[in-house]
Parts: C-alpha cells; sequence; structure tokens
C-alpha cells in the first residue's frame, strides 16, 4: 500500500543545532506540505512544494527551509534550532485535482 | 484569504450524547471540505469528506453536509462513544489557495462514560 512516513518519530536536540526530519511518500504524488501543531494554534503551514526543485513559504517558515530533489521526499531542515520551535511536525501529501491529502504520523521534536 | 473556523472546546459529553462541532470557512469558489481527527498520541486521519455544495459525506457515525449558502461544515454524530475522545479538525482545500490544506483550530472532544 502506499503511505507517507516521517522520520524520525521523537528529537531531541540543542539549541544552535541544525536538524532535518525526513517525510517520504509513495503515492508519487506532486504536491507535499509541512505543517507544525501547536496547543492553540492548530497546524499551521511551513513549506510547500508542488514539484521536483519547486519550494514556497508558507505562513511560519521563518527557521526552516525545505528542498524537493525528486517526487517522494521533502525533507524540512532547522538551520539552528530554537526552543520556539518545540512543536509537532506533520509532512502531507496530494495529488492536484484530487481532493484528499494524506498525512504522516508526526515527529515530535524538542529543543533544549 | 481563505481561512476555517471552528469552536475550540474543549467539549465534554456523556456517552450516547448528541454531538454538534460547528465549522464556517472563508473561500471564494468551491472548496473542498473536511474533518480530520486526531486519537491522542496519534497522526490526522481523514474523517469524511465533500467536494460540493450540499453533499454530505458520512463515516463512523459522523456526518456532515457542505453547505454553501451559510458556508458551513458542521460535524455531528447521534450518539458519541468513549472511544470518540480526540481532537478533531475542519479543514479545506481550495485553487484559491493553491491546493494547501488550511485548518481550523481544532476541537478538543472528551466522551466520559
Amino acid at each position: 500500500d502506499a503511505e507517507i512516513t516521517q522520520s524520525p518519530r521523537h528529537k531531541i536536540t540543542e539549541t544552535g543545532r541544525q536538524v532535518t526530519l525526513a517525510c517520504h511518500q509513495t503515492w508519487n504524488h506532486n504536491n507535499m506540505f509541512w505543517y507544525r501543531q501547536d496547543l492553540g494554534h492548530g497546524l499551521r503551514l511551513i513549506h510547500y512544494s508542488y514539484g521536483v526543485h519547486d519550494t514556497n513559504k508558507g505562513e511560519v517558515s521563518d527557521g526552516y527551509s525545505v528542498s524537493r530533489s525528486n517526487t517522494e521526499d521533502l525533507p524540512l531542515t532547522l538551520e539552528s534550532a530554537a526552543s520556539s520551535q518545540t512543536s509537532v511536525y506533520f509532512c502531507a501529501s496530494s495529488e492536484s485535482g484530487e481532493p484528499e491529502a494524506f498525512f504522516g504520523q508526526g515527529t515530535r521534536l524538542t529543543v533544549v | 484569504g481563505d481561512s476555517v473556523t471552528q469552536m475550540e472546546g474543549p467539549v465534554t459529553l456523556s456517552e450516547e450524547a448528541f454531538l454538534t462541532i460547528n465549522c464556517t470557512y472563508t473561500a471564494t469558489g468551491y472548496p473542498s471540505l473536511f474533518w480530520y481527527v486526531q486519537y491522542p498520541g496519534e497522526g490526522l486521519q481523514l474523517l469524511l469528506k465533500a467536494t460540493k455544495a450540499d453533499d454530505k459525506g458520512s463515516n463512523k457515525g459522523f456526518e456532515a453536509t457542505y453547505r454553501k449558502e451559510t458556508t458551513s461544515f458542521h460535524l455531528e454524530k447521534g450518539s458519541v462513544q468513549v472511544s470518540d475522545s480526540a481532537v478533531y479538525f475542519c479543514a479545506l482545500r481550495a485553487k484559491t489557495s493553491y491546493d494547501k490544506v488550511i485548518f481550523g483550530p481544532g476541537t478538543s472532544l472528551s466522551v466520559i462514560p
């Protein structure tokens, strides 16, 4: 079965370190998204991509970057982790023209 | 821009009670509408969807009807169970927001025996 997987599921890192969260989907979807989930804010969009070599900033993109070198993967990088980036991160994928988006299981990141 | 508003809760109900979670949206055109559910410690699962006006999405006893005239997509269930305790997110996806899924803030539901 096609799926979307995130790794790691849990990560603890120190302030100032670079961290990369992985997202891999096997649906061959063009669209991929990264969200963060925080109490009182729901899910907020960080970055998104509509295809290989395409990346776009979402509403909370400061301190994050993504790159899309193939269809299957959209890694999210925190250039210099900050305590404010402690959150649960969700990756999603979808296909243009199809209504449904599929979500990964999430990565819980703690910055200490 | 496109947005979703929903009652934030928390909502606490007794088992077998009737559930309504209100959701309204702002979007130009005809977005697709969704309810996602997040059980404790898990990711998001699609609960139901509707892609055009007057469509009714349904799953696991939950229902929601796409009301274009009131820009609403309220979630209902006639008799909730303890296992329905979760956070429920209303969401939309529209061409005007370039296929991004835009979420409401989520409503936490606790069902007590």
